[in-house]
C-alpha cells in the first residue's frame, strides 16, 4: 500500500520558470517532511524538510509547502535551472526515523 | 571526507542462493538504514541499526536480516533470492537515531540482479 505518492512522473519546465512538484499522504501520523533529488548513479540527496509545525519552509531557490489537513506537500524551484534536472522523491515519516518514500518526479529543465 | 560507501557495486545471482551486501556509513555516524528501490518505484525501508541494535524494520520477509557491527559499518543478507528482489540497495547512514531528520545521507547504491 503506497502511503506516499507522487501522481507526476514526469515533469518538464522552460529555464527560470518555476517548478512545482506535487506529493500526497494518506497516513494522518506523518509529522516529518523531505524531499530527496537523486541523479543517475547516485543516491538520493537531501534536499529540504518540514515538519508538521510549519507550512513553509524556504531554502535559497526551494520552498516546500504543507497542507496538513489536505495530506499534500509540495516543492517549488524558482527560478529552475538546467542542474535541477533529476529525479525528486519525497518522503514522509511519523517519527523522523523511518521514511516512506514516494515513487519520484523527473524533473527536466529545458535551457 | 568519504561518503557512504557501499559494495559490491553491482551484483549478479541465481534463484535461490544467498546475497551479502555491505555499507560503510560516514565516519562518525552510528546509524545504518537499509533500502529496497525497485525499478520505477521509491525506496522501500529495510531496517535500521543503531549501535548494534535493530531499531527498525520494514514489511519484509524474514529472507532479509542485517547485522551492525563495532566500527558501525554494516551487512545486508537476503536468503533465497527470488526474481522479484532485483533492485538497488541503498544504504544510508546518520549520526543518531533521534531527529535524524536533516541527516540521513545515501550511498550510490548496490545493483542486484537475480536471474
Amino acid at each position: 500500500d503506497q502511503q506516499v505518492k507522487q501522481n507526476s512522473p514526469s515533469l518538464s519546465v522552460q529555464e527560470g520558470r518555476i517548478s512545482i512538484l506535487n506529493c500526497d499522504y494518506t497516513n494522518s501520523m506523518f509529522d516529518y517532511f523531505l524531499w530527496y533529488k537523486k541523479y543517475p548513479a547516485e543516491g538520493p540527496t537531501f534536499l529540504i524538510s518540514i515538519s508538521s509545525i510549519k507550512d513553509k519552509n524556504e531554502d535559497g531557490r526551494f520552498t516546500v509547502f504543507l497542507n496538513k489537513s489536505a495530506k499534500h506537500l509540495s516543492l517549488h524551484i524558482v527560478p529552475s535551472q538546467p542542474g535541477d534536472s533529476a529525479v525528486y522523491f519525497c518522503a514522509a515519516s511519523p517519527d523522523g526515523n523511518q521514511f516512506y518514500f514516494g515513487t519520484g518526479t523527473s524533473l527536466t529543465v529545458i535551457p | 571526507d568519504a561518503g557512504v560507501t557501499q559494495s559490491p557495486t553491482h551484483l549478479i545471482k541465481t534463484r535461490g542462493q544467498h546475497v551479502t551486501l555491505r555499507c560503510s556509513p560516514i565516519s562518525g555516524h552510528k546509524s545504518v538504514s537499509w533500502y529496497q528501490q525497485v525499478l520505477g518505484q521509491g525506496p522501500q525501508f529495510i531496517f535500521q541499526y543503531y549501535e548494534k541494535e535493530e531499531r527498525g524494520r520494514g514489511n519484509f520477509p524474514d529472507r532479509f536480516s542485517a547485522r551492525q557491527f563495532p566500527n558501525y559499518s554494516s551487512e545486508l543478507n537476503v536468503n533465497a533470492l527470488l526474481l522479484g528482489d532485483s533492485a538497488l540497495y541503498l544504504c544510508a547512514s546518520s549520526r543518531t537515531v533521534v531527529n535524524s531528520l536533516y541527516e540521513q545521507y545515501f550511498g550510490p547504491g548496490t545493483r542486484l540482479t537475480v536471474t
